[in-house]
């Protein structure tokens, strides 16, 4: 069954850290990784996807994530934290064969201290 | 070009009260999923429609339901509300028509506060 595990439901990082916030996935075809922010009472906003190719991907606002397909893990990045990073964040997967459903981890809440 | 517009932004209901929801994605995309978002459950599917059909479905009671329109705008629609229904209802829209285009994303709206008391 596919399924993603986002096992932080907080992290916290002082401002101008590195951040790290992490996934790991179990899909039966190819997988299809995204990772979405939330802001209070919005929806929620694309920040980048793996479908093939480099295992390092570059999305918005400087967030990157690594594929990794030997831990099935698909962590976000972010070499310097900013306060307006504080939000949720949401790792979804898609499988690719059967291209169905999205699944959704549970979120994992942001906080960067000033 | 236009986002996926939820309509009403908030909405406040009487228990026992039904109440519908619209979407409308973006132009061109003929996908539209729903999701339930509460504190404690985090996103839930309640499920996608393309091209008029529902093509997948969550684990919700049958008091929620919901179509989709042949310009691809959606309805969901929720049958004797309960207290526990409050939440923010997601809509999101996507390309995804066939597994040739699966690498596409979802777009969301910001979705409709429901609040039943």
């Amino acid at each position: 069954a596919q399924s993603v595990a986002q096992p932080e439901d907080q992290v916290n990082v002082a401002e101008g850290n590195p951040l790290t916030v992490k996934c790991t996935y179990s899909v039966s075809g190819n997988p299809y990784l995204f990772w979405y922010v939330q802001y209070p009472n919005r929806g929620l906003q694309f920040l980048l996807k793996y479908i093939t190719g480099d295992n390092l991907v570059k999305g918005s606002y400087g967030f990157e994530a690594e594929f990794n397909k030997s831990q099935t893990s698909f962590h976000l990045k972010k070499p310097s934290a900013l306060v307006s990073d504080s939000a949720l964040y949401f790792c979804a997967v898609r499988d690719g064969n059967t291209g169905n459903q999205f699944y959704f981890g549970t979120g994992t809440s942001l906080t960067v201290i000033p | 070009k236009a986002g996926v517009t939820q309509t009403p932004r908030y909405l406040i209901k009487t228990r026992g009260q039904q109440v519908t929801l619209s979407c409308s994605p973006i132009s061109g995309h003929r996908s539209v999923s729903w999701y339930q978002q509460t504190p404690g459950q985090g996103l839930q599917f309640l499920f996608e429609y393309f091209s008029e059909t529902q093509r997948n479905k969550g684990n919700f009671p049958g008091r929620f339901s919901g179509r989709q329109f042949s310009n691809s705008r959606s309805e969901m629609n929720v049958s004797t509300l309960e207290l526990g229904d409050s939440a923010l209802y997601l809509c999101a829209s996507s390309l995804w028509g066939d597994v040739n285009v699966a690498n596409y994303g979802y777009t969301f709206g910001s979705g409709t506060r429901l609040t039943v008391v």
